[in-house]
């Protein structure tokens, strides 16, 4: 099975912290994506990759950065945390062969900022 | 732009009922379209998919028929399950393109 690891499952950060998220995925995949889940708004796509060190910005990029050095893992940096980025955030992958197969995802990372 | 749109949550049913939750898309293209499943304290899961218009994908007892003359994608069971109680996601994708759009998710809670 396709396996898509994501390092922490809850963290609490204080404002002002530079946090990491990791992504690491198993399957060869080519994409990767980053989403963040709130209630109400369904899932809003932050940032994605479609090869190592390819980034392009989603719906709501601001307030974040992404890295892809390797092709199996891609992290989520909030540059300086703050409140309202507090949220569950969902790391998910793809084949690039066929967006047809839809979407592997993590088991999530909830992420409190005080 | 390329959008879905879900029916109201929460849901809540009884054991055994009917359930259908409704979607619709916008998209100007050709799109391929999924409903994602996420259970508690876990992420989404892929529940079935349709990529064609009149496809009808099914998986668990769920199933969703892609109509392209309505744009829908509507997901039902003829009967559930307490422990189909989740959150459920309709998605697009459009063909070519890798970013999947979502809707705002259904909360489905099945009392016994």
């Amino acid at each position: 099975d396709v396996k898509v690891t994501q390092s922490s499952r809850y963290l609490v950060k204080r404002t002002g912290e530079k946090v990491f998220l990791e992504c690491v995925q198993d399957m060869d995949h080519e994409n990767m994506f980053w989403y963040r889940q709130d209630p109400g708004l369904g899932l809003r796509l932050i940032y994605f990759s479609y090869d190592v060190k390819m980034k392009e910005k989603g719906d709501i990029p601001e307030g974040y950065s992404v890295s892809r050095e390797k092709k199996e893992r891609f992290s989520l940096i909030l540059e300086s945390a703050s409140t309202n980025q507090t949220s569950m955030y969902l790391c998910a992958s793809s084949s690039g062969q066929d967006s047809n197969y839809g979407y592997t995802f993590g088991s999530g990372t909830r992420l409190t900022v005080v | 732009g390329d959008s879905v749109t879900q029916m109201e949550g929460p849901v809540t049913l009884s054991e055994e009922a009917f359930l259908t939750i409704n979607c619709t898309y916008t998209a100007t293209g050709y799109p391929s379209l999924f409903w994602y499943v996420q259970y508690p304290g876990e992420g989404l899961q892929l529940l079935l998919k349709a990529t064609k218009a009149d496809d009808k994908g099914s998986n668990k007892g769920f199933e969703a028929t892609y109509r392209k003359e309505t744009t829908s994608f509507h997901l039902e069971k003829g009967s559930v399950q307490v422990s189909d109680s989740a959150v459920y996601f309709c998605a697009l994708t459009i063909q070519g393109a890798q970013k999947l759009v979502f809707g705002q998710g259904t909360r489905l809670t099945i009392n016994p």
